[in-house]
């Protein structure tokens, strides 16, 4: 079957710098992606790693251990605007994308 | 301006009605996907299309049916609706497999 398992909800203050984990088990993996949703709002794109590393787009950089199954996102300098839901999602076998159940992220002054 | 559109954005509708879910997008893509998402769950894919004349169901299991007629247009049918259908539907476009996608702002439906 498949599987990603990322934490329910992660709390920060302004300013601060968090990490979002997600591990995952699934039977193709052709990459790892991160999305951003607002408030049940449309899911925005923010990143896609298909190789191990580090990938960094301004405040926002994510990182994938093929080898361990495991990815994160790291949000730097944390603004109240970042508070939102955070999908990661990997692209299995035949293209499609299989969501994780999203960290609920509270940005606190 | 290259966008994705959901019409309607909230619907409310009695049980065993017939409705259907519009999804257009103007970026050309080929592929073109319908999530169901219930308030703070994941997303799950119903139905996803390769191109013009090709629909796939996708891992949900869904009473929904959908066409795919013209590049652009990727609608979503229920033939009776049942209270179970209430949920949020998400409709996506990607111009390859796995490539970044783009989503449309969604339809909140719900059965009495």
């Amino acid at each position: 079957g498949q599987s990603l398992e990322q934490p329910s909800e992660v709390t920060a203050v302004e300013g601060a710098i968090v990490q979002i984990n997600c591990t995952y088990q699934t039977s193709g993996f052709y990459g790892l992606s991160w999305y951003q949703q607002h408030d049940g709002g449309a899911p925005t794109f923010l990143s896609y790693n298909a190789l191990d590393g580090l990938e960094e787009t301004g405040r926002f950089s994510s990182f994938l251990s093929r080898s361990d199954s495991y990815g994160y996102l790291l949000l730097q300098e944390l603004q109240m605007k970042d508070s939102a839901s955070y999908f990661c999602a990997v692209r299995g076998q035949g293209g499609k994308l299989i969501f994780g159940q999203g960290t609920e992220l509270s940005v606190k002054p | 301006e290259a966008d994705i559109y959901q019409t309607p954005r909230y619907l409310v509708i009695g049980t065993g009605k017939k409705i259907t879910l519009e999804c257009s997008q103007t970026m050309g893509h080929d592929k073109m996907y319908w999530y169901q998402q219930d308030p703070g769950m994941e997303l799950h894919l119903i139905h996803y299309s390769y191109g013009v004349n090709s629909t796939e169901k996708g891992d949900l299991s869904s009473e929904s049916t959908v066409s795919r007629i013209r590049t652009e247009h990727f609608p979503l049918t229920l033939e009776s609706a049942r209270p179970s259908h209430t949920s949020q539907y998400l409709c996506a476009s990607s111009e390859f497999w796995g490539d970044e996608q783009f989503f449309g702002p969604g339809t909140r439906l719900t059965v009495l």
